[in-house]
């Protein structure tokens, strides 16, 4: 079955780091980017940044610029996303997809199913 | 970067009625890289429509999205029960990607 599978629901501290993963399975991950979607409790999607496993070019939007790092392992078929210092703010839905290519009208095809991550005092 | 302004946040429709959701772009669009997401409560968005107008397997044909440069419009023709949702346009070109706001069909 082709699908991407996220880790799941991390509770964290302030100031505590986090990696979260989004294994792909049933395709090559190499023949794909793969992007971060945040989703804030009650809000809409914002596109983080995408990578492709194939090489790693990483491309960020300029608001999580500087604040996450997005990674890939091609050999075991997984994307990451980390934070080296978590805030509070940092509360959200994260979702993983897949993005054929930039001159691909594809779209965003397949999604995971969300890491829930909740930082609190 | 593009912004989308999806207007108004919310729309109300009874079963049946159909159902056309707006996408502002603040400037030109290459039509080909335009989709429209659909997401329910507890679930990850599903893409609905790519390339402005083309539907993704599995979409139903009620669903149908057209527009070019900075408006495009999603129609569902006629609204089941589970249309009742949430719909995110996203453009994805330039090597970047933003999605509009979101629009919410409810039940009236």
């Amino acid at each position: 079955e082709v699908q991407l599978v996220q880790s799941g629901a991390e509770v964290k501290k302030p100031g505590e780091s986090l990696k979260i993963s989004c294994q792909a399975s049933g395709y090559r991950i190499t023949s794909y980017w793969i992007a971060w979607v945040r989703q804030m409790p009650g809000k809409g999607l914002e596109w983080m940044g995408i990578i492709y496993p194939g090489d790693s070019d990483t491309r960020y939007s300029p608001s999580f610029q500087g604040q996450v790092t997005i990674s890939a392992d091609k050999s075991i078929g997984t994307a990451y996303l980390q934070w080296s210092t978590l805030k509070a703010s940092d509360t959200a839905m994260y979702y993983c997809a897949r993005f054929l290519e930039w001159s691909s009208p594809d779209g965003f095809d397949l999604w995971g199913q969300g890491t829930l991550v909740t930082v609190s005092s | 970067e593009i912004v989308l302004t999806q207007s108004p946040g919310t729309l109300s429709f009874s079963p049946g009625e159909r159902a056309t959701l707006s996408c502002r772009a603040s400037q030109s669009v290459t039509s080909s890289y335009l989709a429209w997401y659909q997401q329910k409560p507890g679930q990850a968005p599903r893409l609905l429509i790519y390339g402005a107008s083309s539907r993704a397997t599995g979409t139903p044909d009620r669903f149908s999205g057209s527009g070019s440069g900075t408006g495009f419009s999603l129609t569902i023709s006629r609204l089941e029960p589970e249309d009742f949702a949430v719909y995110y346009c996203q453009q994805y070109g330039s090597s970047s990607v933003t999605f509009g706001g979101g629009t919410k069909v409810e039940i009236k």
